[in-house]
């Protein structure tokens, strides 16, 4: 039971390149979530789920775009890096249909972004 | 606006000696009330809740946490520090749809 999963753990952008950060999550959980860490500002949610085929806006959602095709998977994409992106970005997961609801989050290990 | 804050940055105990963690919050209705633990280079881990019940909540690795309606506190304590405690924590209120998270403390227990 791998939990929540992310890829890449490391990447290093030049300002202006895309990239997809993706998540996978074996706990068939409907809500998946991510968010950035940054210094001194705690956790900032970027966009969420509530199912699969939806997204919603989180507090900081410029310059992110989502998509939840498949229930397992939340892709998070970057158009076009800015230095300000440069962060470590957390995804999780919470609530099942069918199996135990404690309501805690679920934590992938970070993906560590550097745009330069 | 709703927010949850842990007025400490940083708290140093001695290994041995009893430790907590504040917590305050301003979050309307009745929030569930979560603490997690981020140990360095690592996620976030659940520790404990509050939903509704007994005030006094327990976790993982010894962890409780103290649940005060009057004052909107949720203070995570531990009666032994251990060293291998030292980490960050995190407090935050709400549910599965919008969850208000503290800016972090971090806790440094010395040998």
């Amino acid at each position: 039971n791998a939990g929540v999963t992310q890829t890449p753990k490391f990447r290093v952008l030049k300002t202006g390149q895309s990239m997809t950060l993706l998540c996978a999550q074996d706990m068939n959980h409907e809500y998946m979530y991510w968010y950035r860490q940054d210094p001194g500002m705690g956790l900032r949610l970027i966009h969420y789920s509530v199912g699969e085929g939806t997204t919603a806006k989180g507090e900081v959602p410029d310059g992110y775009n989502v998509s939840r095709l498949k229930k397992q998977n939340f892709l998070l994409g970057l158009e076009s890096a800015a230095p300000s992106q440069t962060s470590v970005y957390f995804c999780a997961s919470s609530y099942s249909r069918t199996g135990r609801n404690t309501g805690e989050l679920f934590f992938g290990e970070g993906s560590r972004l550097t745009v330069l | 606006a709703q927010s949850v804050a842990q007025p400490e940055d940083q708290v140093n105990v001695a290994e041995g000696n009893p430790l907590t963690v504040k917590c305050t919050y301003s979050v309307s209705g009745n929030p569930y009330l979560f603490w997690y633990v981020q140990y360095p280079n690592r996620g976030l881990q659940f520790l404990l809740k509050y939903i509704t019940g007994d005030n006094l909540v327990k976790g993982s690795y010894g962890f409780e946490a103290e649940f005060n309606k009057s004052q909107t506190s949720f203070h995570l304590k531990k009666p032994s520090a251990l060293v291998s405690d030292s980490a960050l924590y995190f407090c935050a209120a709400g549910n599965n749809r919008k969850l208000i998270w503290g800016l972090g403390t971090s806790l440094a227990v010395n040998p």
